[in-house]
Parts: structure tokens; sequence; C-alpha cells
């Protein structure tokens, strides 16, 4: 398995409030990606990083942020979490190339009430 | 507007046939395809992939068929087996992509009955 750590792996918080989820690889690949998975709608990609503090938005990028100080970390803030930000997130590594495949972590379950 | 499509939400087979899933795609820059397996509560894990050169690669019991002229791929899983009941997802890649954004389907809810 890709060692690819996502944490918390649950989370509930309330309308209003400031969430970060954490991605963390072990295997220093260069790019990295968040996306969200809805009933319907498949995964879709939030942002994404091609480096150390390198990034760039997808394609469902209004209200969250990201960082990346390091190469190891991702992290995706939803500065103030709606109801419609309940979903799953999953994080992505790949070391890039061609032909290369996406590894994904075991998603954040996140509800916002 | 949905560039990966996989218009079957759910399909049943019994243990031992063939499992034929379907993706279409309407990006003819589409150079690289893959298949993911997802079991609940846990992250997508890839399968298998192909590239736009190709029109068939083999791993095991799975087989990907591309028809680039049909913009249509199928993943076939020969023999079934119980362990195989996941949701499958096709995802595409834009050719000359360093990044390799993946654009998904929706997924298909695969269950192999015994």
């Amino acid at each position: 398995d890709a060692g690819i750590t996502q944490s918390p792996r649950h989370k509930v918080t309330e309308t209003g409030t400031p969430v970060t989820l954490r991605c963390h690889q072990t295997e220093n690949h260069r790019y990295m990606y968040w996306y969200r998975q809805d009933p319907g709608h498949g995964l879709r990609l939030i942002h994404y990083s091609y480096g150390v503090k390198d990034t760039d938005k997808g394609e469902v990028s209004d209200g969250y942020s990201v960082s990346r100080s390091k190469t190891e970390d991702f992290l995706l803030t939803l500065e103030s979490a709606t109801s419609s930000q309940t979903s799953v997130y999953f994080c992505a590594i790949s070391a890039g190339g061609n032909n290369q495949p996406q590894h994904f972590g075991d998603g954040t379950r996140l509800s916002i009430l | 507007d949905q560039q990966v499509k996989q218009n079957s939400p759910s399909l049943s087979v019994q243990e031992g046939r063939i499992s034929i899933l379907n993706c279409d795609y309407t990006n003819s820059m589409f150079d690289y395809f893959l298949w993911y397996k997802k079991y609940p509560a846990e992250g997508p894990t890839f399968l298998i992939s192909i590239s736009s050169i190709k029109d068939k690669n083999e791993d095991g019991r799975f087989t990907v068929f591309l028809n680039k002229s049909a913009k249509h791929l199928s993943l076939h899983i020969v023999p079934s087996q119980p362990g195989d009941s996941a949701v499958y997802f096709c995802a595409a890649r834009v050719g000359g992509s360093t990044l390799g954004r993946l654009y998904f389907g929706r997924g298909t809810q695969l269950t192999v009955w015994p």
C-alpha cells in the first residue's frame, strides 16, 4: 500500500467553524491531490499541488484552501464550513510522469451540522 | 459537464461468470485511462490502466479494452469472484499533462453473488 495517511478519519463539526484535514505521505511523491466524493458525482478534484508551495485549483475549489509547506504534507482547509461541504474527502499522490497512477488514502468522512 | 461517463450505476453477476463494466468519454485529448476499485470505508485502489496507443491490457483476471473511435472503454473480470464486489470507477487523463489530473466517472457498483 502507498504510504498515505489522512487525519482525522472522521469529524463532525458545526456550520461556520474552520476545519483542517491533513494528508501525510511517506513516498516522497511530487504531486498531491484533494478530492471529494459525493453520491452521484464520483470523485471531484478540489485542489492539487505540484511541489512545495506550488498549488492550484481543481473543479470544485470554492470554499477551500490548501497549503503545502513540506513535501510530505498537504493540508486542506475549510475556512468557514457549510453543510454543502459534508462529504468524504480523499487525498491522492502521484510520482508524476507518463502513465503513473494516483494512489489514494482511506479518506476523511466530514459531517457539518 | 461530465467528461467521463459510467451509465450503469450497478451490475449484478453470478460468481464464475464474466463481469463487463463500461465507460464512455467525450474528450478526445484523453490519452491514459484507469480503473479503480473501491470498498466501503476505504480509498479507491488502482486496478489497471491503458494507454491510448494500445487497445487492450491484461492483468490476471482483469482486462481493459479501449475503442478510441467510439470513445469507449470496458473492464472485463473473468472469472468474477464475490471479493470483486465493490464500486468501480473509470478515470481518464489529458495527454501531455505531467500533473496527471484525473477525470472520474460516477462509478458502477458491482455485486458478485454465489
